[in-house]
């Protein structure tokens, strides 16, 4: 079946530095998507989401991007700082189902002093 | 409000026993959802329920059932405990709005079976 991958399992950064963590998805159907962020022993906590008719979407602090012509989502994360250490997760609406979400493996984020 | 509860929050088992995850949101959402995440995997969907009175297989429910109990209420119940069934388990729940298909996740029950 499809699924939601990852490129990279690992991203350091400097604190204060912008970080992008990307996200393939293979399911062309796919119209909906998501990331969360998931703090150690904690569950994933939505960060935001976009949908498959818009390529850019900001939040605070936050921007997520869609590019549909090669299936590809990223998070890009301004000013980086300690408190965004942790793992995110992009996850898509599968199968045609609106009810269930199809998650990637994760990116583990961590952040510098 | 105290969003997504799940109790208890650690357990160990032996192989062959029974157990029941308990789940309660108190956001009035209507579906609600069973995960289960092993090292270095994403979440895996075990069990949903859409809607009050309906649950439904994911991708990995062999080993376990589910009972929604209300709109509050959604258990998972482990009959017969398995090593392979070592895992932390996410329950999660998504409120009727139309467009929007986020789910909200509770902190997990980390569950050793021996």
């Amino acid at each position: 079946g499809e699924s939601v991958g990852l490129h990279l399992p690992t991203l350091s950064v400097q604190e204060g530095d912008n970080s992008i963590i990307n996200c393939a998805y293979s399911n062309s159907a796919s119209d909906y998507f998501i990331w969360y962020k998931q703090e150690s022993g904690k569950g994933p906590q939505f960060i935001i989401d976009i949908r498959s008719n818009m390529d850019k979407r900001q939040g605070q602090r936050v921007t997520v991007l869609l590019n549909k012509t090669v299936k590809h989502l990223s998070l890009q994360i301004a000013a980086t700082q300690p408190g965004d250490s942790a793992v995110y997760f992009c996850a898509e609406i599968s199968g045609g189902s609106n009810y269930k979400l199809t998650f990637g493996k994760g990116t583990l984020l961590t952040v510098n002093p | 409000n105290a969003g997504v509860t799940q109790t208890p929050k650690f357990q160990v088992l032996k192989t062959g026993q029974s157990m029941t995850l308990q789940c309660a949101q108190d956001m009035n959402h209507n579906s609600m959802y069973w995960y289960r995440q092993d090292p270095g995997m994403g979440l895996r969907l075990i069990y949903y329920s859409a809607s009050e009175g309906t649950t439904d297989k994911g991708e990995v429910p062999n080993g376990y059932n589910v009972s929604r109990l209300n709109k509050r209420e959604f258990s998972l119940r482990l009959e017969s405990a398995a090593p392979s069934q070592t895992s932390v388990y996410f329950c999660a729940s998504r409120p009727y709005r139309d467009s929007r298909y986020e789910q909200y996740f509770g902190p997990g029950t980390r569950l050793t079976v021996t």
